[in-house]
């Protein structure tokens, strides 16, 4: 199962409304998990079941989509919000990351 | 507080081995899935490999089956990932995973190693 993530980089402002797409080549259910990683560190957790927030996450993050189609919503840019989002399929072996979508200061 | 250590990472020859460890704290090993997740140099993610909580189950991506063999030690807390016959391409931050949050009939990775580098290159 292929994961596209679109667009693969974007530039926003603080305050912005922003979301990041994942299409999956093939019905995955609600299997999808959304990471966010800075520079030089490991990824965290955001989301998963496709719409189920991870404990501490902020609330302006959000999930959504069931079958082929996701997304993720940032509904206020804040500065720390600035890095890569990656999403993950668990329906099937192997379990694949989309590319990434990097969010950079306009 | 979970963590997660990864150790055994460094410069390797095309054609050689390596063995990465993963020493986990803070939670109870035995109790959950573990993965590898690695990530070479300015690029993606790209799942390597699981394991089940006893052992039982593994799974691999492709590129790495009959290479790779992931494995743990539940009485010393720890994973490992045997790496063999390494290529280039192979090069990337492996990062060891929790696979503990429960939602949606799945666990979900929820905690990541800070990741070890490895690069194959003569």
């Amino acid at each position: 199962i292929q994961l596209t993530q679109s667009p693969s980089s974007l530039s926003a402002s603080v305050g912005d409304r922003v979301t990041i797409a994942c299409r999956a080549s093939q019905g995955i259910s609600n299997f999808l998990a959304w990471y966010q990683q800075k520079p030089g560190k490991a990824p965290n957790l955001l989301i998963y079941a496709a719409s189920t927030l991870e404990s501490g996450v902020p609330s302006r993050f959000s999930g959504s989509g069931s079958g082929t189609d996701f997304t993720l919503t940032i509904s206020s840019l804040q500065p720390e919000d600035f890095a890569t989002y990656y999403c993950q399929h668990l329906n099937s072996y192997p379990l694949t990351f989309g590319g990434g979508t990097k969010v950079e200061i306009k | 507080e979970v963590q997660l250590v990864e150790s055994g990472g460094g410069l390797v020859q095309p054609g050689g081995s390596l063995r990465l460890s993963c020493a986990a704290s803070g939670f109870s090993f035995s109790r959950y899935w573990m993965s590898w997740v690695r990530q070479a140099p300015g690029k993606g993610l790209e799942w390597v490999a699981n394991i089940k909580e006893d052992g039982s189950e593994k799974n691999s991506v492709d590129s790495v089956k009959d290479r790779f063999t992931i494995s743990r030690d539940n009485a010393k807390n720890s994973l490992y990932l045997q790496m063999n016959s390494l290529r280039v391409e192979d090069t990337a931050v492996y990062y060891c995973v929790r696979v503990g949050r429960w939602g949606n009939y799945r666990y979900w990775p929820d905690y990541w190693g800070q990741g070890i580098l490895v690069i194959v290159s003569s």
